[in-house]
């Protein structure tokens, strides 16, 4: 089974800058996750889609970060424009269902984001 | 204070040594626990998943709740070098809602010396 794919795997931005990260989950799961875990620090939910709709984006600033899941697959979150506590890595993850919470959440790579 | 506490570590072993990673937690509402692995510049991956109190084994792997003191475990036995990681603990709230959301801990470094 192929596990959750995430590009780009590094990115380095001036702040100000925007920056988009890609996402493709696990085939069949319908719940996908995004995570920012700063350096030292455990992750911490940004939002959740179940299909192509947000369960839960209470933990995101929205001023400056936005994300999609078009279709119900893949999915991107975009910041613009980028401070330098945006530094972390982002991480993606997704589970079968999320409404049947013994179903587990499997993580891809992430994608490490440094602002200059 | 917040709803996961985990100490940071690091914590430096030597191989073959029984490692203990410990998490306490705020929030009551907690039933589901888990551990997971994390290698340097790699994502999270599951190793143990439990609900509510008592223990749960996998191989090396032994994972204890006590929901009656906010109190988790995570314990290695055998330690190998290929057990250097940093391990996160996590959690969430029970059925009931759409959210599947995890609480995670700050995570423990842990070093198995050869």
């Amino acid at each position: 089974e192929a596990g959750v794919a995430q590009s780009p795997r590094y990115k380095i931005i001036e702040k100000r800058q925007s920056v988009a990260f890609w996402c493709n989950p696990i085939s069949g799961h319908a719940t996908l996750y995004w995570y920012q875990q700063i350096l030292g620090q455990g992750p911490k939910l940004l939002i959740q889609f179940q299909n192509n709709g947000v369960v839960d984006d209470s933990q995101l600033p929205k001023d400056r970060f936005s994300a999609e899941r078009l279709k119900g697959v893949d999915s991107t979150l975009k910041i613009q424009p980028a401070k330098l506590e945006d530094s972390a890595v982002y991480l993606c993850a997704s589970s079968l269902l999320a409404a049947y919470s013994n179903q587990p959440q499997h993580f891809g790579d992430g994608t490490r984001l440094s602002i200059l | 204070q917040k709803e996961v506490e985990q100490d940071p570590g690091p914590l430096s072993v030597p191989e073959g040594a029984i490692v203990s990673l410990n998490c306490t937690y705020s929030n009551s509402a907690f039933q589901y626990f888990m551990w997971y692995r994390q290698y340097s510049r790699k994502g999270p991956e599951l190793l143990m998943y439990t609900y509510s109190s008592g223990n749960k084994e996998d191989g090396r792997f032994t994972a204890q709740v006590d929901k009656s003191s906010k109190y988790i475990s995570l314990f290695i036995r055998d330690s190998q070098p290929s057990d250097s990681a940093t391990y996160l603990c996590a959690m969430k709230e029970g059925d009931g809602g759409a959210t599947n959301k995890l609480i995670f801990g700050t995570g423990t470094l842990l070093a198995v010396q050869p």
